[in-house]
């Protein structure tokens, strides 16, 4: 079974702090995500990237940058945290998409970030 | 723009019971949808998907159906368990500038199954 691993399973931190959400994947997966979830809005892509070094702007990505170094890892950065980016944060990954497979996430168990 | 939507924030039943989950999607041009599951304390995780030239799509006690008419979803559990309860989103797939298949997520409907 495809492991997604986050660091974290729940982080405190202070308004303006730089913070790094780690993910990494154990399944040689091409396209990495991070998604965050708060209740009633469901779940809004924040960034993700279909391979090293690559990274692509989701629906959310304002206050947020991400790294991939690495196939496996896949980090996101808050550079000042606010308050209102307290919220669940789950990394996916996936095969890569061509033609019109489909495409299966798989998730993390998600990182409950509080922001003081 | 799109949107993905659910009809009932929080569906209750009886354990054996068959539970029938509603998600409305309003591109006429997705073409794949996802049923995930998500415990408590868990990540999502997926139960079955269709392509959109499908109507029915049969799991292990699980169906997805399909109706492009009016852009309706609908996942049926069959002989529902107390393991089942969770909360269920669907996802639509869209095609990105990538060729790349971005999913978009509904709000979630919460299955509470008492024995």
């Amino acid at each position: 079974d495809v492991k997604v691993t986050q660091s974290s399973r729940y982080l405190v931190k202070r308004t303006g702090e730089k913070v790094f959400l780690e993910c990494v994947q154990d399944m040689d997966h091409e396209n990495m995500f991070w998604y965050r979830q708060d209740p009633g809005l469901g779940l809004r892509l924040i960034y993700f990237s279909y391979d090293v070094k690559m990274k692509e702007k989701g629906d959310i990505p304002e206050g947020y940058s991400v790294s991939r170094e690495k196939k496996e890892r896949f980090s996101l950065i808050l550079e000042s945290a606010s308050t209102n980016q307290t919220s669940m944060y789950l990394c996916a990954s996936s095969l890569r998409v061509f033609s019109l497979k489909s495409e299966k996430l798989f998730f993390g168990s998600g990182t409950q970030l509080s922001v003081l | 723009g799109e949107s993905v939507g659910l009809h009932l924030p929080t569906l209750s039943v009886q354990e054996g019971d068959n539970s029938i989950i509603n998600c409305a999607y309003s591109n006429s041009a997705s073409d794949y949808f996802i049923w995930y599951k998500q415990e408590s304390g868990k990540g999502p995780q997926f139960i079955i998907d269709i392509r959109s030239n499908m109507d029915k799509r049969q799991g292990q006690r699980v169906t997805v159906l399909l109706n492009k008419t009016v852009k309706h979803l609908s996942l049926q559990i069959a002989a529902t368990q107390p393991g089942d309860s969770a909360v269920y989103f669907c996802a639509e797939a869209l095609l990105g500038n990538t060729g790349f298949q971005k999913l978009v997520f509904g709000t979630g409907t919460r299955l509470l199954v008492s024995p």
